[in-house]
């Protein structure tokens, strides 16, 4: 089992729609989690992060952690085609004081004009 | 304010020969990393620095060193690169605000190819 896992897709959705993205992580001891957006050919870029669970919204963004079911999503509401790319999932947590940061393989997102 | 600059952007290497990746962040930030990513592998952690003078071994460090130069600088050697390390590379630098609250900023990435 992957540490952090995500649908790779693509996901496709109309532009307006609201597009959910998942990622699911194995280890319990995760502190941190991040939603990255990276175009084609670029760096990532921070979207959001969350430490708590519920719910955390910035703007169009939302992100969501479940730490009991080892569930992070990211909700994008009105989605535009400049959205297209690919969106990572990270997880950092501290073991014996050593830093993990695992990223999922990145869920590939369409918005359709 | 340029944030996380790489150097060089594209490198071709034959196997056995060696280089090293340049990264730079003017941001003052404490803790910097090397990621390489790879197709259907995502982004996997090779080295991290938490501060200046200290270094850490990631998920896949295998094959190369790293040095913390200052607090601005911090390198990746490929002492005798292979094939199997063709891949982008990505330098990053992060600060811990509070409470977890921790932004990292990537640069632009080296496309490196070994032959």
């Amino acid at each position: 089992q992957k540490e952090v896992e995500q649908n790779s897709g693509p996901l496709s959705v109309p532009e307006g729609a609201i597009a959910s993205l998942n990622c699911t992580y194995s280890d319990r001891g995760s502190q941190s989690f991040f939603w990255y957006r990276q175009y084609s050919g670029k760096s990532p870029e921070l979207i959001m992060f969350i430490y708590s669970n519920g719910d955390k919204e910035d703007g169009r963004f939302t992100a969501q952690l479940n730490k009991a079911s080892q569930y992070v999503s990211l909700l994008i509401r009105d989605s535009q085609p400049s959205d297209s790319a690919t969106y990572l999932c990270a997880v950092k947590s501290i073991t014996s004081g050593t830093y993990k940061y695992i990223f999922g393989t990145g869920t590939r997102l369409k918005v359709l004009a | 304010n340029a944030g996380v600059t790489q150097t060089p952007k594209f490198q071709v290497l034959k196997t056995g020969q060696s280089m090293t990746l340049q990264c730079a962040q003017d941001m003052n930030h404490n803790s910097m990393y090397w990621y390489r990513q790879d197709p259907g592998m995502g982004l996997r952690l090779i080295y991290y620095s938490a501060s200046e003078g200290t270094t850490d071994k990631g998920e896949v460090p295998n094959g190369y060193n790293v040095s913390r130069l200052n607090k601005r600088e911090f390198s990746l050697r490929l002492e005798s690169a292979a094939p199997s390390q063709t891949s982008v590379y990505f330098c990053a630098s992060s600060e811990v605000l509070y409470r977890s609250q921790e932004t990292q900023y990537f640069g632009p990435g080296t496309r490196l190819l070994v032959l």
